[in-house]
């Protein structure tokens, strides 16, 4: 398996501004994934994001909403921009190891006011 | 859309065996199905896969139909940490996106 952490664990944010989200993992990995989930919820996702290309994201997000940066084989960030209330929710990233299982990290738990 | 379909909710006494169904008849030859779940808004954790053999680990135990149209997750000996919601998942491996539908809560009564 795979260690992941996230930063931050939890914020409380302003409507209009932005949160970037950090996720690190202690192995180089070629894949990493962005998920959402809404309050009550299950996962959705958001985002596939491979390093040295863009990311590709799923039916309705868009990467001026949330641009995602994987500048090498640990390291991925995932910015939520101009937020609002509908934003809140549990930002989560993965990782994909030996090509057949996905890891998951603690997840960020934004509060959009 | 999620490729299976899961019970809503299910109780489990604490100490007896937990089998939580899914149904998959849509799958294709060369997909797993994946067992992940949740503890109270934790990130998933993964617990089981297969694709047509029954396989178990320290966690658990997957039984998958011959026709592979169905999948049973055994937990054994189910505990109160075992409370959660239970995702089971349709895909192949090498890369392929993880769809979550709904997923089963599971509470383990004392």
């Amino acid at each position: 398996s795979a260690v992941i952490s996230q930063k931050p664990s939890r914020d409380i944010c302003q409507r209009g501004t932005s949160l970037t989200i950090q996720c690190q993992v202690d192995s180089q990995v070629t894949m990493m994934f962005w998920y959402r989930q809404q309050p009550g919820q299950s996962l959705t996702l958001i985002a596939t994001a491979n390093q040295g290309s863009e990311a590709t994201y799923e039916s309705g997000f868009v990467i001026d909403k949330f641009p995602i940066s994987r500048p090498n084989l640990t390291f991925s960030t995932l910015t939520v921009s101009n937020m609002s209330p509908e934003d809140s929710s549990i930002y989560l990233c993965s990782v994909e190891l030996d090509r057949e299982t996905q890891y998951f990290g603690p997840g960020t738990r934004l509060l959009v006011l | 859309d999620a490729k299976t379909t899961q019970p809503p909710s299910m109780d489990c006494a604490e100490g007896r065996a937990a089998n939580l169904p899914c149904n998959h008849s849509t799958i294709s030859g060369n997909e797993y199905v994946y067992w992940y779940r949740q503890i109270h808004s934790q990130g998933p954790q993964y617990i089981i896969h297969g694709l047509k053999n029954n396989e178990t680990n320290e966690m658990a135990s997957l039984i998958i139909t011959e026709d592979r149209k169905s999948s049973t997750l055994i937990l054994p000996h189910a505990t109160l940490r075992d409370t959660a919601v239970y995702y089971c998942i349709v895909r192949e491996t090498s890369y392929d996106k993880v769809i979550f539908g709904p997923g089963t809560s599971l509470s383990v009564i004392p």
